[in-house]
């Protein structure tokens, strides 16, 4: 069955430093791969996705993604992370179903707190 | 301009009662859904449908039922509200074409609390 696992419930960084977020899928075929951000309170944001071409993908607010098929893989990193970037990030794969129809699958979230 | 836009926002409820969240989205697209923030943050569909019509429903309880009078718009009605109804509850849509690697695009959330 396909599942998305990130390692890291929670995770404290220093403003300024640089930040990675674990992300590791379960699917039989090519993934499409998905992260997204809730703020406190919030709805969901897409930070970025990746569904062919070149593993590194590049998103919004400075973030980028590799994914990595031989590790099973699609991590998410910063290189200087912001005190705005405290949140709750989901990694997600995507499935698809005949029709052309899709439903996300999401992990369980890694909160990301940010010490000034 | 809000693109996905959810009502109410919060909904504080007793036990037994029936509600209902509304769904709207601006954005053109075809494809409509509800998932599930539990206490814990995780996410799961519950249900989709594409331009009026359902095609994804999960292992749901029929107490659930989400209704599309068109596809701007995808209601999620509960009947006997029970405690482990409470959560977060997330509208998105999609445009169908791009298929699983189409972006979903969430709304603000609906937190329901159920006494």
């Amino acid at each position: 069955a396909q599942s998305v696992t990130q390692p890291d419930i929670h995770i404290t960084v220093s403003e300024g430093a640089s930040l990675e977020l674990r992300c590791n899928y379960s699917y039989g075929a090519t993934p499409y791969l998905f992260w997204y951000v809730q703020s406190p309170g919030q709805g969901l944001q897409l930070l970025l996705k990746y569904f062919s071409g070149d593993t590194l993908v590049q998103g919004i607010k400075g973030f980028e993604a590799e994914f990595k098929r031989s590790q099973s893989s699609f991590n998410l990193r910063k290189p200087s992370v912001h005190w705005s970037d405290a949140a709750e990030y989901f990694c997600a794969v995507g499935q698809g179903f005949s029709g052309g129809y899709n439903k996300l699958i999401f992990g369980a979230g890694t909160r990301l707190a940010v010490h000034p | 301009d809000t693109a996905v836009s959810q009502t109410p926002k919060y909904l504080v409820t007793q036990m037994g009662n029936d509600k209902s969240i509304k769904c709207e989205q601006n954005l053109g697209h075809d494809t409509m859904y509800w998932y599930k923030q539990d206490s814990k943050k995780f996410l799961k569909i519950m249900f989709s449908y594409n331009n009026k019509e359902l095609i994804i429903n999960e292992t749901v309880p029929n107490r659930f039922s989400p209704k599309s009078p068109d596809k701007a718009h995808l209601n999620l009605h509960i009947n006997s509200l029970e405690l482990g109804d409470s959560a977060v509850y997330f509208c998105a849509s999609s445009q169908r074409s791009g298929g699983r690697g189409e972006t979903q695009y969430f709304g603000p959330g609906t937190r329901l609390l159920v006494l």
